[in-house]
């Protein structure tokens, strides 16, 4: 069965800090891979996708991921943490083709210090 | 140009009750798929309508049923309450005509049940 890992629960950085998120996916193929924001009591916020092509995906707010078939990982970084960055981030994957149905991890919450 | 948009935001039922929630897609968007959050969790997919008609369903029981209008709107309605029903109720909207729908794949806020 398809299944998506976040390991780290929480995770405390500092203002200015670099920042990455670990995902890694149990999938027979390649799948469609996504990284989305939750701020609470909010919906999801697309940060990211990696459909194909180049494995270094830019997104919004400043966040890029990089996606390694050979560790079936797909890692969100930042260069800098910024306070308003604090958050609940959640990695996604979905079946290329066929019906768009997002399988999440748990989630990471990300708590940043000034 | 309006989002995906639920209701309501928050509800309390009591155990056993029934609940309606509601979702108006975004604009263009003819699929919808709810997803079901509960505290400290990712959300998890309870079902897709497409055309009016359930495409896909989860692993959830059949308490958990639906419905598309042909405005494209949808209801999730939820059987004999449990406690464990409590959670946020996210609503997707995404269009069918693009090569691949995730690039229009949009969520609402959510809908906070509470079950006492």
């Amino acid at each position: 069965a398809q299944s998506v890992t976040q390991p780290d629960i929480h995770i405390t950085v500092s203002e200015g800090a670099s920042l990455e998120l670990r995902c890694n996916y149990s999938y027979g193929a390649t799948p469609y891979l996504f990284w989305y924001v939750q701020s609470p009591g909010q919906g999801l916020q697309l940060l990211l996708k990696y459909f194909s092509g180049d494995t270094l995906v830019q997104g919004i707010k400043g966040f890029e991921a990089e996606f390694k078939r050979s560790q079936s990982s797909f890692n969100l970084r930042k260069p800098s943490v910024h306070w308003s960055d604090a958050a609940e981030y959640f990695c996604a994957v979905a079946l290329s083709g066929g019906y768009n149905k997002l399988i999440f991890g748990a989630g990471t919450r990300l708590a940043v210090h000034p | 140009d309006a989002g995906v948009t639920q209701s309501p935001t928050h509800l309390i039922k009591t155990r056993g009750q029934q609940v309606t929630l509601r979702c108006s897609p975004k604009s263009g968007h003819d699929t919808v798929s709810w997803y079901q959050q509960a505290l400290g969790q990712g959300p998890q997919f309870i079902f897709q309508y497409y055309e009016e008609e359930e495409r896909q369903r989860g692993n959830f029981p059949d308490r958990f049923s639906g419905h598309q209008f042909p405005n494209y709107s949808s209801e999730l309605n939820v059987n004999a309450l449990l406690l464990g029903d409590s959670a946020l109720y996210l609503c997707a909207s995404s269009p069918t005509h693009l090569r691949d729908a995730f690039y229009g794949y949009t969520f609402g806020s959510g809908t906070r049940l509470t079950v006492v």
